[in-house]
């Protein structure tokens, strides 16, 4: 079965500081997508970033850059230059191929970013 | 484009009444997942459908269910409401079209069971 482990529950830095988040996870699948996600207090899911299981190129999208490792299992998200909007909870989910469906994500419990002005 | 919408937002209910969820996808999206995030468990996968049929469900009990409308809607309805139903009721669209496998997900609706 397929696991996401956020080992990180909370992390506070102060503004401008960078910041990295760590998930690690486990498929026996060799196809497979991870997802980035943040929430704000409001509660909605938001989208960052989707990585298939054969593409390793790492991506920069403005202040956010991924790091996706298969020999490590891991998919890490770094802020560059913190700012507060970035205060969120953040999650890493895993989502196996079901033979052309869409299957439920797993998720990882998620980390709570506090940055401080 | 509008997104994922999910009516309504809060609901308090009193245990072992029942309960109706709704959520509208992003137009052209075909699937719909739901999932339940309870203080203390994190988010977890529900119930996913696609073009109106059930694909498949999370570990929950079977008074957890729903159905998908063929305008792709949909609703998940819980019975006999237990008090650790209390959380937050997350629904996802997304499409079989490129990106594939990317969930958008609504503002939720918070259910409260006391």
């Amino acid at each position: 079965a397929q696991k996401v482990t956020q080992a990180q529950t909370e992390i506070s830095v102060v503004e401008k500081e960078d910041v990295t988040l760590d998930c690690v996870y486990e498929t026996r699948d060799t196809t497979y997508y991870l997802f980035w996600y943040k929430q704000p207090p409001s509660g909605e899911l938001v989208f960052l970033i989707r990585r298939n299981s054969f593409d390793e190129q790492n991506e920069i999208s403005g202040r956010y850059s991924w790091n996706f490792q298969k020999s490590t299992s891991s998919f890490n998200f770094t802020i560059t230059a913190s700012q507060v909007v970035d205060s969120a909870v953040y999650f890493c989910a895993l989502s196996e191929y079901s033979g052309g469906g869409a299957d439920g994500l797993t998720f990882g419990k998620g980390t709570h970013l506090i940055i401080q002005p | 484009e509008a997104g994922v919408t999910q009516s309504p937002t809060h609901l308090i209910k009193t245990r072992g009444q029942q309960v109706t969820l709704r959520c509208s996808p992003i137009s052209g999206h075909t699937s719909v997942y739901w999932y339940q995030q309870a203080l203390g468990l994190g988010l977890q996968f529900l119930l996913w459908y696609d073009e109106g049929e059930e694909r498949n469900r999370g570990n929950f009990p079977p008074r957890f269910s729903g159905r998908q409308f063929p305008n792709y809607s949909s609703e998940l309805n819980v019975n006999a409401l237990e008090l650790e139903d209390s959380a937050l009721y997350l629904c996802a669209s997304s499409t079989m079209q490129s990106p594939r496998k990317t969930q958008y997900f609504g503002p939720g609706t918070r259910l409260l069971v006391l």
